[in-house]
């Protein structure tokens, strides 16, 4: 069974600042991997989809990376603001028909101006 | 992309009773998914609803609490019976558009009393 693992919990810091956030998932057999953003209450938007023979997206101030074999995926924000403040949560959608996804716990971003 | 319409938003819903939970598409949708996210935690896939067909439960989600309809490829409801305070949480439905990447619609807070 897939387990996907975000760490940390939560992550402050200053605006400006260049930060990384992991996701490890522990099965490798994975179909893609995708990042979402989540605001307090509100629903789930899709920021970068990466497919397995892939190694990264990108998308303006985010960079995510995939590396199958290790099991482990970032998402790289550059320049950081405080509107990126949220939830951002990694799925992992396993091979097979079913394309489900199995999401991790996610990360507190909070920018601080 | 694609937009998902879900309604209501929010609701503070008596023990006991019924809440219907609407998600409107604005393009087809082969697989359409109903997820729970409680207070704190990651989202939990509640069903996969198909049109024509009749929901896919995940484990520990039976049809008489959460029954699902899925009257064609643009629709779908989920409704949570006989609440009470544990069935307060997040709900979200979601689906794939032409791509890989997963939509979801804004959420429904739901609080039990």
């Amino acid at each position: 069974k897939q387990e996907v693992t975000q760490i940390p919990a939560a992550l402050s810091v200053p605006e400006g600042e260049n930060l990384v956030l992991n996701c490890s998932f522990t099965d490798s057999a994975i179909y893609n991997l995708q990042w979402f953003r989540q605001d307090p209450g509100k629903g789930l938007t899709s920021l970068l989809l990466i497919q397995s023979s892939q190694r990264e997206q990108t998308s303006g101030r985010l960079n995510a990376s995939l590396d199958k074999s290790s099991g482990r995926s970032t998402l790289y924000i550059a320049a950081s603001q405080p509107g990126d403040s949220a939830t951002y949560l990694c799925a992992v959608m396993s091979s097979g028909s079913a394309r489900q996804l199995t999401f991790g716990s996610g990360t507190q971003l909070t920018v601080l101006p | 992309s694609a937009v998902i319409s879900q309604k209501p938003s929010r609701d503070i819903c008596q023990r006991g009773t019924s809440l219907t939970i609407q998600c409107q598409v604005d393009s087809q949708v082969t697989m359409m998914f109903w997820y729970r996210q409680q207070p704190g935690q990651s989202l939990t896939l509640i069903a996969t609803a198909n049109q024509g067909s009749e929901a896919t439960y995940e484990s520990g989600f039976v049809i008489d609490k959460f029954p699902i309809s899925r009257p064609n490829l643009t629709f779908s409801t989920l409704t949570v019976s006989n609440m009470s305070p544990e069935d307060s949480s997040i709900y979200l439905c979601s689906g794939y558009v032409q791509s890989e990447k997963l939509f979801f619609g804004s959420g429904t807070q739901l609080s039990v009393l």
